[in-house]
């Protein structure tokens, strides 16, 4: 099984409310990874989680925040958020954070923010 | 910035071979070549990576240029399910995704 899961699909929220966003993978991997993508844009790279804590920033702003409370699970909790925030979110997993292991990606949360 | 530079966009015959380059001027010794596809509406898939020899994988196979600068990804036989933007990175588990080749693909 290499599926990463993301729910929801879709997420309409005001800039006023807190939601968030869940992945899942169920593969034995140890490095989970939040990207941005924009509409035509390619992803960047937002948060690597290793062993379940948070490695690397790529300077988020703090209505962002990330959590792994296990080594299946990654949250993204969504506070305050503008609308240029309206993007799709994507998790992905690998093996660990080593050059030479490949990426697995979930399908990603479509957000919009009104 | 990305550290790939690839063609905007391509197009391929079906049932005919299809060669995607990637320049990775930039790249260190340590730097695995990595290439993803995106379908629309889905997340990137992996396709291939290498380090410095070539790379054969049921979906493509990826040629790497000797001095390890510029890389291509080869389909052996294009299909309509193969349209996609293709992403070369090149680094560590940090990705910079460039901006990718549309890959059209005619029937």
């Amino acid at each position: 099984d290499t599926e990463v899961t993301q729910t929801p699909k879709h997420l309409v929220m005001g800039m006023t409310n807190k939601k968030s966003l869940k992945c899942e993978q169920h593969m034995g991997h140890r490095a989970m990874y939040w990207y941005k993508q924009k509409a035509k844009k390619p992803p960047e790279l937002m948060f690597v989680y290793s062993y379940e804590k948070l490695s690397i920033n790529e300077s988020v702003p703090s209505r962002f925040s990330p959590e792994c409370p296990n080594s299946s699970l990654l949250n993204l909790h969504l506070h305050a958020l503008q609308p240029e925030d309206s993007a799709l979110y994507l998790c992905a997993s690998s093996r660990g954070t080593v050059a030479s292991y490949e990426q697995y990606f979930g399908p990603g949360t479509r957000l919009t923010v009104t | 910035d990305a550290k790939t530079t690839q063609p905007n966009s391509m197009e391929s015959n079906e049932e005919e071979p299809v060669h995607l380059p990637c320049n990775h001027s930039t790249i260190s010794g340590t730097d695995y070549i990595h290439w993803y596809r995106q379908l629309p509406s889905q997340g990137p898939e992996y396709v291939i990576h290498g380090l410095t020899s070539n790379v054969n994988n049921r979906m493509a196979s990826l040629a790497i240029a000797e001095d390890r600068k510029s890389s291509t990804l080869i389909l052996h036989r294009a299909t309509l399910r193969d349209a996609a933007v293709y992403y070369c990175i090149s680094g560590t588990y940090k990705y910079i995704f460039g901006t990718g080749t549309r890959l059209k693909v005619l029937a």
